[in-house]
This record gives structure tokens, C-alpha cells and sequence, in this order.
């Protein structure tokens, strides 16, 4: 199973938006509404941003998105803040073979 | 609320076996909702799946590393483990335990991760 395809970074001034794609195939991304996006400062754990392509958990802000058209799913962030700068992943689940499958990554510059 | 501690040892000799725990507070490993899985990083790299186990013992695996992979649970301790054998420099990684509410799910609480280097 391929990792999924996102851009290697994206970058937007504060207040500002930014949006990342996730490009995998009909058997991950376009096959199911289980796309997971994960937010990661340096050093630390990932933190869930958004789960079933575009549900927010308790305390995420509003300003985090996510969508998803065919086997290309994205995260969009509105209003950046200094603290979005980080990076990026999302995940698809890809059957009961191999469930998890994970984005390439994507580094979000706060300019 | 759940917290998720990952403990073992840093370093790895190649061949050998790496051995890891994930000690589960403020919640019970035995709740029939979640699902507990493991995820490395190797250094400037990606994130990657290793696999994923329910209270009950079943488990899943990632393809290419079957072979290799044990994920087992043990209630009495409320923790669950990995086992990782026949090592080598490219299992050097930061990993993670993680929760999902099911097996490909989105994983809602991670611990903060333990370093192993595989070095002779």
C-alpha cells in the first residue's frame, strides 16, 4: 500500500488560509469517509485535527476544516496563527488488510 | 482523562528483538470500544502503522511487517506491548501507542512517544 500524496509544504501569512491536499486512490481515500488529519509540532505527538474527513474534535477550533472530492481529500486552516505552523498528515483507512494508510506529510509555514 | 505512557529500551542491537510497553491510565484497556495501536517515525520521515490490537487479543498488522510484528495486550496491567524482532538501522524510529474507536479509525489519543536506535 502506497503512502498518500500531499505536497511537501504550503505556507500563508496570519489570517490567512491555507489548504493541503491528500491524493491516494479509490481503494483509501475514495473508497471510504475515513480520512483522519493530524497536526505534529517538532518533538511532539501528532494531535487529531479532524476524523471522518471533516468532523472536529472537542477543541479544535473552527478554523480547522477538512473535505474530500474522489480519491483526493483536503484540510483547509483559516485565520493561520503562528501557532498552525507545524506538520501536517493525513490518514485513510484502505481495508481490513492494511488499515491505516498515511500522507507523505506536509510542513505549514506561518510567514 | 486516558493517557498513554510508552517505556522501554533506547537502544537496539541489530538482529535482537525490540520490546515495548504502553502503560493505559485514566481509562481501562478493557473497554469494548477502543482499539490500541502502534505508529514509528523514523527521524525527518513520515508516520507509519505497525499495527493494532483490540482488548480481546485480536490483532492487526501491517502487511510488511507481519512477519516480524507480535502485538499483545495484558489486562491485569491495563497495558499492551510490542514485540519487534530481527531489527534493523531502518527500525530506528520514534514510537507511539495510540486509541482508535476502530480498526482504521482515527487515532483520538497518542502518548508522547519513546526514541529506539538500532546500533550495534
Amino acid at each position: 500500500q502506497s503512502a498518500l500524496t500531499q505536497p511537501p509544504s504550503a505556507s500563508g501569512s496570519p489570517g490567512q488560509s491555507v489548504t493541503i491536499s491528500c491524493t491516494g486512490t479509490s481503494s483509501d481515500v475514495g473508497g471510504y469517509n475515513y480520512v483522519s488529519w493530524y497536526q505534529q509540532h517538532p518533538g511532539k505527538a501528532p494531535k487529531l485535527m479532524i476524523y471522518e474527513v471533516s468532523k472536529r474534535p472537542s477543541g479544535v477550533p473552527d478554523r480547522f476544516s477538512g473535505s474530500k472530492s474522489g480519491n483526493t481529500a483536503s484540510l483547509t486552516v483559516s485565520g493561520l496563527q503562528t501557532e498552525d505552523e507545524a506538520d501536517y498528515y493525513c490518514s485513510s483507512y484502505a481495508g481490513s488488510n492494511n488499515p491505516y494508510v498515511f500522507g507523505t506529510g506536509t510542513k505549514v509555514t506561518v510567514l | 482523562q486516558l493517557q498513554l505512557q510508552e517505556s522501554g529500551p533506547g537502544l537496539v542491537k541489530p538482529s535482537e528483538t525490540l520490546s515495548l510497553t504502553c502503560a493505559v491510565s485514566g481509562g481501562s484497556i478493557s473497554s469494548s470500544v477502543f482499539y490500541w495501536g502502534w505508529i514509528r517515525q523514523p527521524p525527518g520521515k513520515g508516520l507509519e502503522w505497525i499495527g493494532t490490537i483490540y482488548y480481546s487479543g485480536s490483532t492487526y498488522y501491517d502487511p510488511s511487517l507481519k512477519s516480524r510484528v507480535t502485538i499483545s495486550v495484558d489486562t491485569s496491567k491495563n497495558q499492551f506491548s510490542l514485540k519487534l524482532s530481527s531489527v534493523t538501522a531502518a527500525d530506528t524510529a520514534v514510537y507511539y501507542c495510540a486509541r482508535s474507536w476502530s480498526v482504521g479509525g482515527a487515532l483520538d489519543v497518542w502518548g508522547p512517544g519513546t526514541m529506539v536506535t538500532v546500533t550495534s
